[in-house]
């Protein structure tokens, strides 16, 4: 069974704008993280935000934040003020348990981004 | 931080060959973790190899296509046997840092099989 969703294959944004990428996510654990990660078309994987199960405020990073609602079981990654170099695949991750060295990262299908001039 | 290499960045292989994939990190980590990304798709995890055991394979992938060896603790090989066109992929090494938000990504291999 799929555990996570992207429901947005394709998204478009005007320059400056925010915009909001879905993700829900499916684990009976009580421990587990959740990750973005941005896909240029140079096909590297960079690393935007992580939130675990039990943190209690919204992770931020820059321009990147990230809406948890636990019982929604939802991880939505919010861009603001969207710029051109923001064009790319986004990929929602969840490690479930925390032993990050131990445990795998499984990804969801991903939205394409694109940022309108 | 963990840096990851790999080797070949890209490469063109014949139908029926087999290829190599080499992966070296930095530094030392207890599992190293190899994905599938096929065109257009998102990443796929194989399997995950933890020195001096055997790879532990996810559903929908086995040793005899994709074997595995995981010599030390900062290197490691992933090898496409006796490839097909179904094959062509992107393929990424993986490690994880000590802390829960850390998962670190090599520059991945860009397979084609004709």
């Amino acid at each position: 069974a799929q555990k996570i969703t992207q429901t947005q294959p394709g998204m478009f944004v005007q320059e400056k704008e925010a915009v909001t990428l879905d993700c829900t996510y499916d684990t009976s654990d009580q421990s587990y993280g959740l990750f973005w990660y941005k896909q240029p078309s140079s096909g590297e994987m960079i690393f935007l935000i992580y939130q675990g199960s039990y943190d209690e405020q919204n992770a931020t990073e820059g321009r990147y934040s990230l809406n948890f609602q636990k019982a929604r079981k939802s991880a939505n990654l919010v861009i603001s003020a969207s710029q051109l170099g923001d064009s790319a695949m986004y990929f929602c991750a969840m490690r479930e348990g925390m032993r990050a060295s131990y445990d795998k990262v499984i990804f969801g299908p991903g939205t394409s981004l694109s940022v309108i001039p | 931080s963990a840096v990851i290499s790999q080797k070949p960045s890209r490469d063109i292989c014949q139908r029926g060959t087999s290829l190599t994939i080499q992966c070296q990190v930095d530094s030392q980590v207890t599992m190293m973790f190899w994905y599938r990304q096929q065109p257009g798709q998102s990443l796929t995890l194989i399997a995950t190899a933890n020195q001096g055991s055997e790879a532990t394979y996810e559903s929908g992938f086995v040793i005899d296509k994709f074997p595995i060896s995981r010599p030390n603790l900062t290197f490691s090989t992933l090898t496409v046997s006796n490839m097909s066109p179904e094959d062509s992929s992107i393929y990424l090494c993986s490690v994880a840092g000590t802390l829960s938000y850390e998962q670190y990504f090599g520059p991945g291999t860009r397979l084609t099989v004709t």
